[in-house]
């Protein structure tokens, strides 16, 4: 099994909305990674979660709270999210050949 | 700071016709060098992983090579199908976690 699951695959949310992404993989990969992607640009990182454990978080707003609640498991938690926050929002993890896996992604849209 | 810059931008080709798209990276230190398949709206897909000693590598039609000496790459598509329409991505490693991703390259093949 060489897939990474995300859920939903689409989500529109106000933004007085919380609301929640979910990533899963078992590979046994003990990195996983958020990525922020708009349209015709390359994904950005957001979190690093290494061992479970969050290693890089790059600059993010805190209205983004990421998760690991164990190592087949990530979470992506949304709070008060603002339009430019609109982008397909990729999971990804990476196993002993440093070859990252993506998932679907998420494509949320704040209204 | 690490760049990777791709070219052309995007392309056009005619089903059956072969094509070789660019990557020049400046990340250092070096430890891998990735081409990612990505469709609209869809998370990325590998296409090929090479470390520092490999110097080609090839996936199906895809066939990527790797100059570590002049930090340049190129990704090879044979014989294109309307399905190679995507945006591809060259993605350079300094280590396990941070990804240095290209602009990607826009191909859409008709028939």
């Amino acid at each position: 099994d060489t897939e990474v699951t995300q859920t939903p695959k689409h989500l529109v949310m106000g933004m007085t909305n919380k609301k929640s992404l979910k990533c899963e993989q078992h590979m046994g990969h003990r990195a996983m990674y958020w990525y922020k992607q708009k349209a015709k640009k390359p994904p950005e990182l957001m979190f690093v979660y290494s061992y479970e454990k969050l290693s890089i978080n790059e600059s993010v707003p805190s209205r983004f709270s990421p998760e690991c609640p164990n190592s087949s498991l990530l979470n992506l938690h949304l709070h008060a999210l603002q339009p430019e926050d609109s982008a397909l929002y990729l999971c990804a993890s990476t196993g002993q050949s440093y070859e990252q896996y993506f998932g679907p992604g998420t494509r949320l849209t704040v209204t | 700071k690490n760049q990777v810059e791709q070219s052309p931008q995007s392309l056009i080709i005619l089903e059956g016709k072969n094509c070789t798209l660019q990557c020049n990276y400046t990340v250092s230190p070096f430890s891998n060098l990735r081409w990612y398949k990505q469709d609209t709206g869809r998370g990325p897909v590998s296409l090929t992983i090479m470390t520092f000693s490999e110097n080609t590598k090839s996936n199906g039609r895809y066939t990527a090579t790797l100059d570590a000496d002049t930090k340049q790459s190129s990704l090879h598509i044979t014989a294109s199908q309307l399905s190679d329409s995507a945006s591809y991505i060259c993605v350079v490693s300094a280590n396990d976690y941070k990804l240095s991703f290209g602009a990607g390259t826009t191909v859409t093949v008709r028939a």
